[in-house]
């Protein structure tokens, strides 16, 4: 399995400033989600974190109001830019991993991880 | 694009009582089905999944879900709930790339 740490646990931000969020991994994993839980409502992916590359967004999201970075296999950052109320939320990272040594070669495991998320108040 | 629908918002029970939430996806390719539940106050956890194989699968805590691909669907269904089973359940659906969309969660309530 997959051990999954967000840094902050929760936040309480000013309108129009940045906050950013790390993801810590016990292990290597081949894939790193974003989500979003806004109140009261369902995940939405905001993003796949992709290692070495930009991050592939989901439709409504965009690069400058969540840059993400992935400089590893197990870290992985998002940062909410230039904050209004609306961006109050949780913020999950998800994982699918670890990566498995099996016969000499590598594979995934299908299991998805979640963090246990980063509550975000935008005043 | 692919969405999921969870039929009920809310559902209040009794101890006791069976339960089924339902979940239909719309996706005409290969996927696989999962359900999550959020205890208050806790992230994430697996119920179960389906992946392949028999369509009805076994989760943890009593939990089971039944695959039909000719309605889309994959519901929930345990057979007497329990006060601890208060919680909100999310169906959800992963095609290929690992890219997971979830449905709107049902929020469970079982009164003791």
């Amino acid at each position: 399995s997959a051990v999954i740490s967000q840094k902050p646990s929760r936040d309480i931000c000013q309108r129009g400033t940045s906050l950013t969020i790390q993801c810590q991994v016990d292990s290597q994993v081949t894939m790193m989600f974003w989500y979003r839980q806004q109140p009261g409502q369902s995940l939405t992916l905001i993003a796949t974190a992709n290692q070495g590359s930009e991050a592939t967004y989901e439709s409504g999201f965009v690069i400058d109001k969540f840059p993400i970075s992935r400089p590893n296999l197990t870290f992985s950052t998002l940062t909410v830019s230039n904050m209004s109320p609306e961006d109050s939320s949780i913020y999950l990272c998800s994982v699918v991993g670890p990566q498995r040594q099996a016969g000499g070669s590598r594979t995934s495991t299908d299991t998805q991880y979640f963090g246990p998320g980063t509550r975000l108040t935008v005043l | 694009a692919q969405s999921v629908s969870q039929h009920n918002h809310h559902v209040i029970l009794s101890e006791a009582a069976s339960l089924e939430l339902g979940c239909n996806y719309s996706y005409g390719g290969t996927v696989n089905l999962f359900w999550y539940v959020q205890y208050p106050g806790q992230h994430l956890q697996l119920l179960l999944k389906y992946f392949s194989g028999d369509p009805l699968v076994k989760g943890i805590k009593g939990f089971e879900a039944e695959f039909i691909k000719s309605k889309f669907s994959f519901n929930l269904r345990k057979p007497s709930v329990q006060w601890s089973d208060t919680a909100e359940y999310f169906c959800a659906v992963r095609s290929g790339g690992f890219k997971t969309i979830f449905g709107a969660g049902t929020r469970l309530f079982v009164k003791a």
